[in-house]
């Protein structure tokens, strides 16, 4: 099993909907859970970090980690064509301390 | 701000040449990084510096060399290029490690082995 699990897409939504995106961990020392945003030709630029369990809220995107079943995700309200990008969850925990990318799912929002 | 700096953006090597893909940052940071991001994956660290004259080894190495001189640059240096080291390659920078520090990432740059 991959440490980190992502379903890579690509996902197309209408805008004004909600865009739910989730990524599965085998890495039970993960404590640190990241979204990053990728646009076409950028690097990827941090978007939301949650530690432990919980939700966090900031603004139209909401990041939820529920470590007892290795399961995070993100959400996405009142999506925007501008939204249209790549999002990667990473994670971070354990004796390694280092970053553990998932391969990224393309979204779209048509207008 | 300049943030994170990456050249050259594009570039084709044929097999056995190499090249150094420079990267500078001005935010002070003490943690550089390099990635690289094959389609479809994710990204995977290559190698690492906590501080200029320490570097380290991430998951993937092999056929890479970095050095760090001073706190602004890291260069990565590809020796013997493989066509497996087609790939988009991200320079990065923190302030620290701490999980709550955001790695600010380059705009990348493209490399194609032919």
């Amino acid at each position: 099993q991959k440490e980190v699990e992502q379903d890579p897409g690509p996902l197309s939504v209408p805008e004004g909907a909600i865009v739910s995106l989730n990524c599965t961990y085998s890495n039970s020392a993960f404590q640190y859970f990241m979204w990053y945003r990728q646009y076409s030709r950028k690097g990827p630029e941090l978007l939301m970090y949650t530690y432990s369990s919980g939700n966090k809220e900031d603004g139209r995107f909401t990041a939820q980690v529920d470590k007892s079943s290795k399961y995070i995700s993100l959400f996405i309200r009142d999506s925007q064509p501008s939204d249209s990008a790549t999002y990667l969850c990473a994670m971070k925990g354990g004796e390694n301390n280092r970053l553990a990318f998932g391969k990224g799912n393309q979204v779209v929002v048509i207008p | 701000n300049a943030g994170v700096t990456q050249t050259p953006k594009f570039r084709i090597l044929k097999i056995g040449q190499s090249m150094t893909l420079q990267c500078t940052q001005d935010m002070n940071h003490n943690y550089m990084y390099w990635y690289r991001q094959d389609p479809g994956m994710g990204l995977k660290l290559i190698y690492y510096s906590v501080g200029a004259g320490i570097t380290d080894k991430g998951e993937v190495p092999n056929g890479y060399n970095v050095s760090r001189s001073t706190t602004e640059d890291f260069p990565l240096r590809l020796e013997l290029a493989a066509p497996s080291q087609t790939s988009v390659y991200f320079c990065a920078s923190s302030y620290s490690s701490s999980p709550g520090n955001t790695i600010y990432f380059g705009e990348g740059s493209w490399l194609t082995v032919v």
